[in-house]
């Protein structure tokens, strides 16, 4: 197991809505990024956070956006959601100038 | 678009068995490949593999990357129930910020 913990485990979230799903990194890694998972696809980039700016963003729309707080957690908020948004979400924490990333449990979101 | 193709995308094998999985990709600024093992949500880290030719062992699985063809195999003898998984290949690109571009992943089924 990984020191990636992720909150909440599961979501239901009605169209329209907003969302925040928070992220703690593995100890001594400073690098956050944030990955979408619609079932049975491979995760896809959202975004990845470093020194509390974003570093790097895949094709996801601005709706979608994060923060790192000082002690490397982060958060993904997603606005005005949409049905298709319903996915796991995953973060992965790294070190800075390191390849690998480790990946927490994942928020589990549905959106009705 | 930086690309990520598995193959088979699901497999069913006797407890036994030898399975090699396939992953090729199609990307710009390449900087490694990982395989991730995934259960029920968080991807487990396997192997990060950089250079062509040198194959990665952990205990039944191992893996290679061919730079030239672009491609990656990950092998798993003597499979057991406890292999059944969906097996992702990502590969790491980028400069500066390193994003993991996922394949849809092979599933893997083992059966008594």
């Amino acid at each position: 197991e990984t020191g990636v913990t992720q909150s909440p485990t599961h979501l239901i979230k009605t169209r329209g809505q907003q969302v925040t799903l928070r992220c703690s990194s593995q100890s001594g890694h400073n690098t956050v990024s944030w990955y979408q998972q619609a079932l049975g696809q491979g995760p896809q980039f959202i975004f990845q956070y470093y020194r509390e700016e974003e570093n790097g963003r895949g094709n996801f729309p601005p709706r979608f956006s994060g923060l790192q707080f000082p002690n490397y957690s982060s958060e993904l908020n997603v606005n005005a959601l949409e049905l298709d948004d319903s996915a796991l979400y995953l973060c992965a924490s790294s070190v800075a100038g390191r390849y690998e990333q480790y990946f927490g449990p994942g928020t589990r979101l549905t959106v009705t | 678009e930086d690309k990520v193709v598995q193959s088979p995308l699901s497999l069913v094998v006797h407890e036994g068995d030898t399975v090699t999985l396939n992953c090729s990709y199609e990307v710009t600024n390449f900087r490694s490949l990982l395989w991730y093992k995934q259960e029920k949500k968080a991807p487990t880290f396997l192997f990060m593999l950089t250079s062509s030719g040198i194959e990665k062992k952990s205990g039944r699985l191992s893996s290679i990357l061919d730079k030239k063809e672009l491609f990656s195999i990950l092998n798993i003898t003597a499979t057991q129930t406890g292999d059944s998984a969906v097996y992702l290949c990502a590969v790491l690109t980028g400069a500066g910020s390193y994003q993991l571009t996922f394949g849809k992943g092979t599933k893997l089924s083992v059966i008594p």
